[in-house]
């Protein structure tokens, strides 16, 4: 079974400039949620996608989108880059939910990031 | 007001022993789950112990335990017989049914055990 894996593993972008990480979900997993986490900090929740849409969206911007594939995989767009989205971008995918369990569980498997440098 | 809070920014163990990392929760939600992730360096978040607002005993597996207080909205996280492999970050994380499908997490305790 292939775990949850993310392109590219660092990446060095200009302010201004536009980029796009890739996550490949884990096999039979079809919610990808992505998290950035800047230095020092816990993740931080942008948006989350299921069946090809998008099911949830922290407080972050419109230049951060993000798309889902027919095979679950998503990519992460972010326009305009500034200093400050320097960070580590993860991506968790998840099982389809189970059942209607009275707890809200739904563990999230992550990748391992990809590490962004905006200068 | 945070939802996840994370008082202890650094903790120190002596190898083979046990240490409890803090963490309280803020949410009117009935029902929530929490959960403790590890942060090694090299940045991949690994999923160690969950425990539901409805489960009525703490949660195990195997060196790590979680001590939730519900009335005091307090997840403490237990490692027992410290290892030096458990030196990482580590985040304790909250689902809410209310809010769906986002997790808020911690800010994060960094642990280093000393041999």
């Amino acid at each position: 079974e292939t775990g949850v894996t993310q392109s590219p593993t660092h990446l060095i972008k200009t302010r201004g400039q536009q980029v796009t990480l890739r996550c490949s979900s884990q096999s039979g997993h079809n919610t990808v949620s992505w998290y950035q986490q800047a230095l020092g900090q816990g993740p931080q929740f942008i948006f989350q996608y299921y069946r090809e849409e998008e099911n949830g969206r922290g407080n972050f911007p419109p230049r951060f989108s993000g798309l889902q594939f027919p095979n679950y995989s998503s990519e992460l767009n972010v326009n305009a880059l500034e200093l400050d989205d320097s960070a580590l971008y993860l991506c968790a995918s998840s099982p389809p939910q189970r059942g209607l369990a009275r707890s809200s569980y739904n563990e999230q498997f992550f990748g391992p990031g990809t590490r962004l440098t905006v200068l | 007001a945070q939802k996840i809070t994370q008082t202890q920014p650094g903790m120190f163990v002596q190898e083979k022993e046990a240490v409890t990392l803090d963490c309280t929760y803020d949410t009117s939600d009935q029902s929530y789950g929490l959960f403790w992730y590890k942060q090694p360096s090299s940045g991949e978040m690994i999923f160690l112990i969950y425990q539901g607002s409805y489960d009525e005993q703490n949660a195990t597996e195997g060196r790590y335990s979680l001590n939730f207080q519900k009335a005091r909205k307090s997840a403490n996280l237990v490692i027992s017989a410290s290892q030096l492999g458990d030196s990482a970050m580590y985040f304790c994380a909250m689902r809410e049914r209310g809010t769906g499908n986002q997790f808020y997490f911690g800010t994060g305790t960094s642990l280093t055990v000393i041999p």
